[in-house]
């Protein structure tokens, strides 16, 4: 199956600090990417959807200022936590869709741990 | 919000006895799909059903839709051990497109 990676897959950062996390299709190119994140023992919730060479559209309640999403290429999105502070700590997840699939698949990453002292 | 909601929350069972988790959702859909995640992990894709389907299988996973309910279950039969992991329903509304997860089952499975 497809795989798709993240990159780092623990962090930890001081507050004030800010933290990218990359989100790699490794064997296929994927038009679409999505930025999910979770708190402990509950749902994931979607942040972002990222589509290459256009702007991110973001979900309600997402800050856009805050999330920075990129996604410059058919197998790389990135998500940057600016000024990081302890309530963003959560684990990230991405997930990415082939550009030729037309069943609605999505592959996701292994998650990515972000700590905020 | 679009999430959608699951239940049980939590739900411990004996290993071999079967486990079934109920999603339900709250837009119409063009698919649900169902996902697996062991603590602290990734997601593992267990099974899509389409809104023109009514029932899939695949192993020891059983899947129905209702959609006139908005509704789904996921049945698991004989379990095991190695199922115990939290079970997650996704919903998009076009094939492709954005994912709702619902609130999650946490199943444990006691040998």
């Amino acid at each position: 199956g497809a795989v798709v990676s993240q990159h780092p897959s623990r962090v930890i950062c001081k507050s004030g600090t800010s933290v990218k996390i990359e989100c790699r299709s490794l064997d296929f190119q994927a038009t679409t990417m999505f930025w999910y994140r979770q708190f402990p023992k509950k749902s994931l919730m979607l942040m972002a959807t990222s589509n290459e060479g256009s702007k991110a559209t973001y979900e309600q309640g997402v800050e856009k200022d805050k999330f920075l999403i990129n996604h410059a290429s058919l197998t790389l999105s990135t998500l940057t936590v600016t000024s990081a502070h302890p309530e963003d700590s959560s684990f990230y997840i991405c997930s990415a869709r082939p550009g030729t699939s037309g069943r609605g698949e999505q592959f996701f990453g292994p998650g990515t741990r972000l700590t905020v002292l | 919000s679009q999430q959608g909601e699951e239940d049980p929350q939590a739900l411990s069972i004996q290993e071999g006895e079967n486990a079934t988790m109920n999603c339900s959702y709250k837009t119409s859909i063009n698919n649900l799909q169902w996902y697996r995640q062991n603590s602290g992990r990734g997601l593992v894709h267990l099974i899509l059903i389409r809104s023109n389907e009514r029932e899939k299988h695949s192993g020891r996973l059983r899947v129905t839709l209702d959609t006139s309910k908005k509704s789904s279950s996921l049945l698991i039969t004989a379990s095991r051990a190695a199922d115990t992991a939290s079970y997650f329903c996704a919903t998009s509304q076009t094939a492709g497109n954005q994912f709702y997860f619902g609130t999650g089952t946490s199943l444990t499975v006691i040998p």
